[in-house]
């Protein structure tokens, strides 16, 4: 597709739910990152894929979230028993680069509109 | 531990006024930073990005300066309209890695107000 395309926009949970967060990314992207957003405040990273390895988990809240991108292309977020504090905007992000140092110009992440999660 | 720092948090101005934004960063070893615009209920838009190297980038009515050596990075709006209404969020690369990952300000809300 031309952009990433991420889904549900919104997901109402209750709390001790499930949830699954998905991202498609632009076709051929083979870095794939997922930011959470708190109100108010910037993005904070969670995780990092080059195709369908997980180089970076260390922005992982806890052991409830797991991400994964089995074949290199959509990738899903998992939340398990979800609690008042994972409410957030879940933002996925995808980029042709695999190195930072390789970007020229200012489209090096091309971000989705992100999926709000309200844990009620 | 890289920490980016915005202010004002919030700026409302009247149409046609020049303003800028700031955005301070604690290490100065960073590669480049990035300016980018988020609309409500949308992801984010990439601005600009500014290489180390280099002291400014310009696009249109926006320009943005980087001053590695203090630490700081200015997003200059020209002649704001009230389409320029929006989040704007400053990001450097977080230190020690090599593929893009980001560490961002909290983010200065814009309202231009016709």
């Amino acid at each position: 597709g031309a952009g990433v395309s991420q889904s549900p926009r919104y997901k109402v949970a209750k709390r001790g739910q499930d949830v699954a967060l998905r991202c498609d990314p632009i076709s051929g992207h083979v870095s794939l990152f997922w930011y959470q957003q708190a109100l108010g405040q910037g993005p904070e990273f969670l995780t990092y894929f080059q195709n369908e390895a997980q180089l970076d988990k260390s922005g992982l809240p806890s052991d409830r979230f797991f991400a994964e991108r089995p074949e290199g292309s959509v990738s899903t977020l998992k939340i398990q028993r979800t609690q008042q504090e994972d409410s957030a905007v879940y933002l996925c992000a995808s980029s042709l680069r695999t190195r930072l140092l390789m970007w020229v110009n200012s489209d090096g992440y091309t971000f989705g509109s992100g999926t709000r999660l309200t844990v009620v | 531990k890289q920490e980016v720092t915005q202010i004002p948090a919030a700026l409302s101005v009247p149409e046609g006024e020049n303003l800028v934004l700031n955005c301070s960063f604690t290490d100065s070893a960073i590669y480049n930073l990035q300016w980018f615009r988020q609309d409500p209920g949308k992801g984010l838009t990439s601005l600009l990005l500014i290489q180390s190297s280099q002291r400014e980038q310009t696009s249109g009515r926006l320009n943005a300066s980087l001053d590695k050596s203090s630490g700081r990075s200015t997003l200059y709006i020209a002649a704001s309209q009230p389409g320029d209404s929006a989040t704007y969020l400053c990001a450097v690369p977080a230190g020690g890695t090599s593929y893009g990952k980001l560490t961002f300000g909290q983010g200065t809300i814009l309202t231009v107000h016709p």
